[in-house]
């Protein structure tokens, strides 16, 4: 079975700018995959951040971007703030009505 | 604005079947093309997708929870519901309820508060 691969942990600079992508464990990414992201703060349930590997869901900020780099997909954060640290995950469809998340990315702003 | 409520016993014994309901507001599950999924997250660790249903009733499951799974759908409530049977020590988790992915949909949106529920005797 085909696994989501994300960085366990990332730690930014408030102001300063990080890049988290989501894999596979065979093959490369692409937007057939529809890529979303989701941002997780302890005790709460995950909130929609990106969707469409690119499209920024209602209410989230600027500062977060969707994309494809190499053969990922990835989310961006220029300029982290306070309030962004927080557990990030992607899920992929793998095809035939399956879906994937990633193991998560723990982002650390200080 | 569509809300989602998970609702269901908290504590379930080992080799018992799990049972939760998703309770939709704000909209109705019968309406458009939606599916409608379960995802669980066990403490400290990751989400996990269980499994998905149409409006219709066609279903789509996680490979590795096939088996033990069953989800189903009351349009006439406005409820969805999942069963996992034979739970062990390992399908205590926090279970979300979501709208999606699936037709236009490609994501999961909104999502419910989460349910813990507890496998123990």
């Amino acid at each position: 079975q085909t696994v989501v691969t994300q960085e366990p942990s990332f730690s930014v600079s408030p102001g300063g700018t990080v890049t988290l992508t989501c894999g596979l464990s065979s093959g490369s990414v692409s937007t057939t995959y529809y890529p979303s992201w989701y941002q997780q703060t302890p005790g709460q349930a995950p909130r929609t951040l990106i969707y469409n590997t690119n499209s920024r869901s209602s209410g989230v900020p600027d500062r977060f971007s969707g994309s494809i780099l190499g053969n990922k997909a990835a989310l961006t954060i220029t300029g982290a703030q306070a309030d962004d640290e927080s557990d990030y995950y992607c899920v992929l469809y793998m095809g035939s009505g399956i879906w994937v998340f990633g193991g998560g990315t723990k982002v650390t702003v200080l | 604005q569509v809300q989602l409520q998970e609702s269901g016993p908290g504590l379930v014994k080992p080799s018992q079947t799990l049972s939760l309901t998703c309770t939709v507001s704000g909209g109705s599950s019968s309406s458009g093309n939606y599916y409608w999924s379960w995802i669980r997250q066990p403490a400290g660790k990751g989400l996990e997708w269980i499994g998905r249903i149409y409006s219709s009733g066609s279903t789509n499951y996680n490979p590795s929870l096939k088996s033990r799974v069953t989800i189903s759908v009351d349009t006439s409530k406005n409820q969805f519901s999942l069963n996992l049977s034979s739970v062990t020590a390992a399908d205590t988790a926090v279970y979300y309820c979501a709208r999606g992915p699936g037709g236009g949909l490609t994501w999961f949106d909104p999502w419910g508060q989460g349910t813990l529920v507890t496998v123990s005797s």
